[in-house]
């Protein structure tokens, strides 16, 4: 079973800080990582995607990638009231299916 | 531009009911999936098809069946609802690995 782990928070943080949300892979063949954003009763959305070890940014938002650890990581900059919400990690397991398989998400609160 | 679009998007039912959750997407994507969301579990595969007319299980297969109708369109049917199929139902379909999600079915089997 390839896994992909999250720590379900929340993990509650200050207007204007830094939200830090990671997540830990099993499978060490995996190729591509995202992360979805998914508000209190909606879809998830896809925010961020990543593929090489390494930083990769998108305005507020940078996803850091280590695969000799494992481990990808979503990075939120001068967080906001509207980035509540849970956001998910989903990785590309190798095997050839290329099914995304999502760890449990993250939930975010963002207070004033 | 609809992206993807599940119908229903609330529905009862008694336990032992059948019906059909449809969805269709206009982005011309060859693999689309199943989802359920339960509090907690996170998005569980049901059921994903890579092209036209090739459906394969996903981890929670037991109780549903799926229709790749077409390019755009992959159904998920229940036979006999049971109160654990209670959950919320979400269509996804992928580019480059890339999932684009439905606005989700919540399903409720009483």
């Amino acid at each position: 079973q390839k896994e992909v782990e999250q720590n379900s928070g929340p993990l509650s943080v200050p207007e204007g800080a830094i939200a830090s949300l990671n997540c830990t892979y099993s499978d060490r063949g995996s190729q591509s990582f995202f992360w979805y954003r998914q508000y209190s009763g909606k879809s998830p959305e896809l925010i961020m995607s990543i593929y090489s070890n390494g930083d990769k940014e998108d305005g507020r938002f940078t996803a850091q990638l280590n695969k000799a650890s494992q481990y990808v990581s979503l990075l939120i900059r001068d967080s906001q009231p509207s980035d509540s919400a849970t956001y998910l990690c989903a990785v590309i397991s190798s095997g050839g299916s290329y099914i995304p398989t999502f760890g449990r998400g993250t939930s975010l609160i963002v207070h004033p | 531009n609809a992206g993807v679009t599940q119908t229903p998007k609330f529905q009862v039912l008694k336990t032992g009911q059948s019906m059909t959750l449809q969805c269709a997407q206009d982005m011309n994507h060859n693999s689309m999936y199943w989802y359920r969301q339960d509090p907690g579990m996170g998005l569980r595969l049901i059921y994903y098809s890579a092209s036209e007319g090739t459906t394969d299980k996903g981890e929670v297969p037991n109780g549903y069946n799926v229709s790749r109708l077409n390019k755009r369109e992959f159904s998920l049917r229940l036979e006999s609802a049971a109160p654990s199929q209670t959950s919320v139902y979400f269509c996804a379909s992928s580019e480059s690995f890339k999932a684009f999600f439905g606005q989700g079915t919540r399903l409720t089997v009483v």
